[in-house]
């Protein structure tokens, strides 16, 4: 069956520190790759989108960056971090219509 | 473009009796899939149905069905016999146009279940 992972499960950074969060993906392949973002009592906001390895399109402008570096690996990225960027991020798979969410990363800016 | 409405912020039901979650959408697209999403207070975000745009029957699993009417151009949620482990936000989602089939989310509906 598909799995997939999230980490860090939270994180706390100062503005202006660099971030990395990484999601992969188990028991399937070459899927369709999410990142979304959901601001506190929001609904979720599409980010970037991956059809395969290097492929990354990204749906709003903001200092946020995703790379694909493997056909299972989805990471999302900051040089530096915004206090806008506070929020809950999560990953999602999907193959054909079904779509999968991963536990989501609780990021704190302060 | 496309429109995920859902204008129920906040819904109450009494343990053991139905709820409708109401959702109505927007497209131009003539193939699209319809999701709701159940998302506790953990923050994960569980699927619950899906139906597609050319399924005939409304989806239904378990306890959740998808009251699907095509013509106006609405999804809605119905959850039987609800239980407390029911509260939750509600989301309703769909796939867009494209490779990537993105999905597109409502603004949620917050469900409490009374005991």
């Amino acid at each position: 069956s598909q799995t997939i992972h999230q980490w860090p499960a939270t994180l706390v950074q100062p503005v202006g520190s660099p971030l990395s969060l990484e999601c992969t993906v188990e028991g399937t392949s070459n899927p369709n790759l999410y990142w979304y973002r959901q601001a506190a009592g929001r609904g979720l906001q599409l980010l970037f989108y991956s059809v395969g390895i290097g492929q990354i399109s990204s749906e709003v402008p903001q200092n946020l960056s995703a790379s694909r570096p493997q056909d299972r690996q989805f990471i999302l990225s900051s040089k530096k971090l915004l206090l806008s960027d506070s929020g809950f991020y999560l990953c999602a798979w999907s193959k054909r219509d079904r779509r999968i969410f991963g536990p989501g990363t609780r990021l704190t800016v302060l | 473009a496309q429109k995920i409405t859902q204008t129920q912020p906040g819904m109450f039901v009494q343990e053991k009796e139905a709820v409708t979650l109401d959702c109505t959408y927007d497209t131009s697209d003539p193939s699209y899939g319809l999701f709701w999403y159940k998302q506790p207070s953990s923050g994960e975000m569980i699927f619950l149905i899906y139906q597609g745009s050319y399924d005939q029957q409304n989806a239904t699993e378990g306890r959740y069905s998808l009251n699907f009417q095509k013509a106006r151009k609405s999804a809605n949620l119905v959850i039987s016999a609800s239980q407390l482990g029911d509260s939750a936000m509600y989301f309703c989602a769909m796939t867009g146009p494209g490779s990537a089939r993105q999905l597109t989310f409502g603004s949620g509906t917050q469900l409490t279940v009374l005991p």
